[in-house]
């Protein structure tokens, strides 16, 4: 069954780095997400990604973020200036179409990447 | 703006039990709803879904959910809960991608 990878599972770096997180969709998705979720709270959307741009980005989602389609497979999150805050699990996730369609509205999460900054 | 409580934070329940898991949204218009289960270690698995029509859904794992416009709830059931069914669930409101969930229910199942 085809899945979302993430990659790294776990990164520890230190505060002011700069940090990627990478992910795959499946392979025929054309929408791409990333939410976060701080140990204990609850998760939060991030930014959505289609046809090569942003297609919305919450507030969380400041200048120090951005998102990547660098080549026909891969999905990048930069984090540029780590902060302590910045600790949290990252979640991608794909979906074949925008949800708000009847006929799909699934999203597919990735496993996650857990992002630890000291 | 939509917003999402799951007033269970945590949940224990014997093997063979009932279930609900109660989650009540905030949303402008007709809501698309959704269930998420994690497992640990694993990501979000969507459970089921609801768009519109028949108020009750079905999903995966034998999982059903009720949507009551009147109570703005979107609870969860499963008529016998299952050991493996231990794991935290999110309740989630909205569409296009921008879901907001909610801050999970921690079910435990006791053998």
């Amino acid at each position: 069954e085809p899945e979302v990878t993430q990659t790294p599972s776990h990164q520890v770096t230190q505060m002011g780095q700069e940090v990627i997180l990478r992910c795959v969709p499946i392979s025929n998705h054309l929408y791409f997400y990333w939410y976060r979720q701080i140990l204990g709270q609850k998760v939060e959307f991030l930014v959505s990604f289609y046809n090569n741009e942003i297609s919305e980005k919450s507030e969380i989602f400041d200048d120090q973020f951005s998102v990547e389609r660098p080549d026909g497979s891969n999905f990048t999150l930069k984090i540029r200036s780590t902060k302590l805050e910045d600790s949290a699990m990252y979640f991608c996730a794909s979906s074949v179409r925008a949800p708000t369609s009847l006929e799909s509205g699934e999203l597919f999460f990735g496993e996650g990447s857990r992002l630890t900054v000291l | 703006a939509q917003s999402v409580t799951q007033p269970d934070i945590h949940i224990t329940v014997s093997e063979g039990a009932s279930l609900e898991l109660r989650c009540n949204y905030s949303y402008g218009a007709t809501p698309y709803l959704f269930w998420y289960v994690q497992s640990p270690g694993q990501g979000l698995q969507l459970l089921l879904k609801y768009f519109s029509g028949d108020t009750l859904v079905q999903g995966i794992k034998g999982f059903e959910a009720e949507f009551k416009r009147s109570q703005s709830s979107f609870n969860l059931r499963k008529p016998s809960v299952h050991w493996s069914d231990a794991a935290e669930y999110f309740c989630a409101v909205g569409g296009a991608g921008k879901l907001t969930f909610g801050t999970g229910t921690q079910l435990k199942v006791e053998l």
